[in-house]
């Protein structure tokens, strides 16, 4: 069975300071990777997905994830971040085709002006 | 995008009564849809998968008598909490999707507390 890990459970960062948020996942196949995002008070809101090919993969808001196969990895990253970033991240991970999403624990993200 | 509306958003009722959770593709042909249960800070667990017009497949420790899933349409599931308790009291979250290459896309949730 799949499971993610997300190392980060609570991050402070200033604004424009760099953001990177850590995601190791354990599945024995091919898989599909996702970072969702959850505003406060909101649903949970796709933020970037890889399938398949390059392995760097740009989203929406200026969010990126790079997908390292030989580390398992999926980290996400944004060059400067801003306090509308304040959310809770999840990444998570299925295998093809119409498997269940697993998601990581979540990482807090909160960004002081 | 894709919609995918979850009612209602919140609800409270007493101890041994059931509850229904709608949950509906507003402008897709969800085939798949899944239910998932967060608690307080912690990460979405997945209860249990539906496909129309068959029986959900549920998680490990979910009791499928409990947890009422019904799927009889491509744009409606429901999930009914029978007998309900307050160790239900949590949120549930539905999310669909309508190809195997898709993305999931959540509802809004419904807080349920039971008193």
């Amino acid at each position: 069975a799949q499971s993610v890990s997300q190392h980060n459970h609570h991050v402070i960062l200033s604004e424009a300071a760099s953001l990177e948020l850590g995601c190791n996942y354990s599945y024995g196949g091919t898989v599909n990777l996702f970072w969702y995002v959850q505003y406060p008070g909101q649903h949970l809101q796709l933020l970037l997905k890889y399938f398949s090919g390059d392995p760097l993969v740009k989203g929406i808001k200026g969010f990126e994830a790079e997908f390292i196969k030989s580390k398992f990895s999926f980290n996400l990253r944004k060059p400067s971040v801003q306090w509308s970033d304040t959310a809770e991240y999840f990444c998570a991970v299925k295998g093809t085709g119409f498997q269940k999403l697993v998601f990581g624990t979540g990482t807090r993200l909160l960004v002081s002006p | 995008g894709a919609v995918v509306s979850q009612h209602p958003s919140w609800v409270i009722c007493k101890s041994g009564t059931s509850v229904k959770i709608e949950c509906r593709s507003l402008d897709f042909q969800a085939t798949t849809m899944f239910w998932y249960r967060q608690f307080p800070k912690q990460s979405l667990m997945l209860m249990a998968t539906s496909n129309e017009g068959s029986k959900a497949t549920y998680e490990q420790g979910v009791e499928k008598d409990k947890f009422l899933i019904n799927h009889a349409s491509l744009t409606l599931s429901t999930l009914t909490v029978t007998s309900a308790h307050p160790e239900d009291s949590s949120f549930y979250i539905c999310s669909a999707t309508d190809r195997e290459a898709s993305p999931l896309h959540f509802g809004n949730g419904t807080r349920l507390t039971v008193t």
